[in-house]
């Protein structure tokens, strides 16, 4: 089953408006999760690493003002794309390291991924 | 920061044939070095990975290697079948945390 669960897998939003897209983690606590953008055809960017009860950790160019991220539990990180426009629309992907909760040990895992469109 | 660099952007071999994928990266104290393959609009999935005190590993028809002094790493695909065509990435970590990834090889496994 899922360890990392991302929702919405897709949304659609006006120009202008706010969109916030969850990233959970399953049966483990994750006191850091990451944050990655995918245009279409191209790689995997970290935007940002979200740290549970304090500031996220932004990548160079990516505006923190922009994408708000919020880690206030040990399962959940929130990324918020304010004030959207057409070119935030993007895959949006989380991940989290299980450390040795899980069997599995020390291992990433990639939520679904959300694709956004702005309209 | 760590940058990882991937060639070629584009693949194309003859079913049965073999593939390979190369990457370096920048910086010398990354330790985790995972492969990717990814299906349009879904999240990467991990189908191989190696760590910096390992040279080589292999997983039935896929391997990688790994020359630490050089700093590039290779994915090996051999008997390549039509279900292998996807995006395949390679990414650097320290520490399997944040990842940098390559900018992708889209191949492709003609019939």
């Amino acid at each position: 089953g899922a360890v990392v669960s991302q929702h919405p897998s897709r949304v659609i939003c006006k120009s202008g408006t706010s969109v916030k897209i969850e990233c959970r983690s399953l049966d483990f606590q994750a006191t850091t999760m990451f944050w990655y953008r995918q245009f279409p055809k191209q790689s995997l960017m970290l935007m940002a690493t979200s740290n549970e009860g304090s500031k996220a950790t932004y990548e160079q160019g990516v505006e923190k003002d922009k994408f708000l991220i919020n880690h206030a539990s040990l399962t959940l990180s929130t990324l918020t794309v304010t004030s959207a426009h057409p070119e935030d629309s993007s895959f949006y992907i989380c991940s989290a390291n299980t450390g040795t909760q899980l069997p599995s040990g020390n291992t990433i895992y990639f939520g679904e991924g959300s694709w956004l469109t702005v309209v | 920061g760590e940058n990882v660099e991937q060639h070629p952007s584009t693949l194309s071999v003859q079913e049965g044939d073999s593939a390979v994928i190369k990457c370096t990266y920048s910086d010398s104290a990354s330790n985790y070095f995972p492969w990717y393959k990814q299906e349009l609009g879904k999240r990467p999935q991990l189908i191989i990975d190696i760590r910096s005190n390992v040279g080589e590993k292999k997983d039935q028809r896929i391997a990688v290697t790994l020359n630490k002094t050089a700093k590039h790493f290779s994915l090996h695909i051999t008997e390549t079948q039509p279900e292998d065509s996807a995006v395949y990435f390679c990414a650097a970590s320290l520490s399997r945390n944040k990842l940098t990834f390559g900018t992708g090889t889209q191949l492709k496994v003609e019939l």
